[in-house]
């Protein structure tokens, strides 16, 4: 089964609006943390935001927010007053305590923002 | 601090040629690990490291092999380069308890 699971290949959105990128997981750890990374078309890793498993409250760090929904198993990355520099790859990514601290990661997304 | 350091960023292989891409970070971390991403796909995860002297698989690591001698430094080896390798490698360390910090890749063909 798969670890990470992203359903939106590509998705577009206006400028200034928000817009929200699905993630759902798998894991029987307890202890997990999930994150969320930008990768532009010039290629590095950039990192937005990160939730722990036992973390109370969603995450936010200025412009996203993470919706974290520990029953449903889904981390959803939500990009509020989207900006034309939004448009890049976006990975969803989550990593086990007990596998040796191993990082999975979800196919991405492909977001688009549209002038 | 320099972070997580890849060298070379770009490279040509033939088929059959080995090569070493090299991996530093200073931030004193004890995980570290290797990915491939081919075109238009996630990252998979090759080999990994727990701290010095300590290895393991990840989901692809056939065809490749890695070294930790120290914390700093985690090479990963390819013998007999395939076509099948051409992608980008991205290292990549962690504290255990937070994100990862990504090198900036090295985009490998293998012709």
């Amino acid at each position: 089964a798969q670890k990470i699971t992203q359903t939106q290949p590509g998705m577009f959105v206006q400028e200034k609006e928000a817009v929200t990128l699905d993630c759902t997981y798998d894991t029987s750890d307890p202890s997990y943390g999930l994150f969320w990374y930008k990768q532009p078309s010039s290629g590095e890793m950039i990192f937005l935001i990160y939730q722990g498993s036992y973390d109370q409250q969603n995450a936010t760090e200025g412009r996203y927010s993470l919706n974290f929904q520990k029953a449903r198993k889904s981390a959803n990355l939500v990009i509020s007053a989207s900006q034309l520099g939004d448009s890049a790859m976006y990975f969803c990514a989550m990593r086990e305590a007990n596998t040796g601290n191993q990082f999975y990661f979800g196919t991405g997304t492909s977001l688009t923002v549209i002038p | 601090n320099a972070g997580v350091t890849q060298t070379p960023k770009f490279r040509i292989l033939k088929i059959g040629q080995s090569m070493t891409l090299q991996c530093t970070q200073d931030m004193n971390h004890n995980y570290m690990y290797w990915y491939r991403q081919d075109p238009g796909m996630g990252l998979k995860l090759i080999y990994y490291s727990v701290g010095a002297g300590i290895t393991d698989k990840g989901e692809v690591p056939n065809g490749y092999n890695v070294s930790r001698s120290t914390t700093e430094d985690f090479p990963l080896r390819l013998e007999l380069a395939a076509p099948s390798q051409t992608s980008v490698y991205f290292c990549a360390s962690s504290s255990g308890q937070g994100r990862e910090f990504f090198g900036p890749g090295t985009r490998l063909t293998v012709l």
